[in-house]
């Protein structure tokens, strides 16, 4: 059954820092990845989507990376801001007919000004 | 292009009540997920649909609860009777999917969730 682990839970950081979240799976076999955003009391915004073939994806300060082997990602964000503020979750959609995304716990950031 | 659109956001009902939970796909779309999402167990998978079909129900938690696509831009998630425990976020998110069963999900767009809370 696969399992999707994020680590921290939390994490504090002042503005400006650059700062990376980790997730692993233990089913190596997915289709593909994807990284969300959720706010305070709000749905999840898809942030980035890693397909099995891609090694990473980057959007503006956001950068999304996959090693499928291994069963890691990271998203790095660059330079952060107190908008960044969210708690981020990862999801893997295994490489099989008849299964949904798996979510991660999610890493709750908080960047101070 | 409106996003995935569910209603209400809030329900407050008594233990015993039923309660009726809607969603609208994105256009276009051909997998919905229900899923629900609390403190301890974060986001887990109740069911999901490709082509109204129903794939895996296996996160329904009982025989309480259904789920229904009338069509292929509308579901349901109904509740009957309510318990306390039940009380959660429940989301609805759509994708558009390809292959067999739906295995090749795309990207997955997210509803603003309903908040139920059973007293």
């Amino acid at each position: 059954k696969q399992e999707v682990t994020q680590i921290p839970a939390a994490l504090s950081v002042p503005e400006g820092e650059n700062l990376v979240l980790n997730c692993s799976f233990t089913d190596s076999a997915i289709y593909n990845l994807q990284w969300f955003r959720q706010d305070p009391g709000k749905g999840l915004t898809s942030l980035l989507l890693i397909q099995s073939s891609q090694r990473e994806q980057t959007s503006g300060r956001l950068n999304a990376s996959l090693d499928k082997s291994s069963g890691r990602s990271t998203l790095y964000i660059a330079a952060s801001q107190p908008g960044d503020s969210a708690t981020y979750l990862c999801a893997v959609k295994l490489n099989q007919a008849g299964t949904a995304l798996i979510f991660g716990k999610g890493t709750t950031l908080s960047v101070s000004s | 292009d409106a996003g995935v659109i569910q209603s209400p956001r809030h329900e407050v009902t008594e233990m015993g009540q039923e309660v009726t939970l809607r969603c609208k796909l994105i256009s276009g779309h051909n997998s919905l997920f229900w899923y629900r999402q609390t403190m301890m167990r974060g986001l887990e998978l109740l069911i999901y649909f490709n082509n109204n079909v129903p794939i895996d129900d296996s996160g329904m938690p009982e025989d309480r609860f259904s789920a229904k696509m009338p069509n292929a831009s509308f579901s349901t998630l109904k509740i009957q009777p309510s318990e306390p425990r039940d009380s959660a976020v429940y989301f609805c998110a759509s994708s558009l999917s390809i292959g067999l069963a739906g295995a090749n999900t795309g990207e997955l767009f997210f509803g603003e969730g309903s908040r139920l809370t059973v007293l």
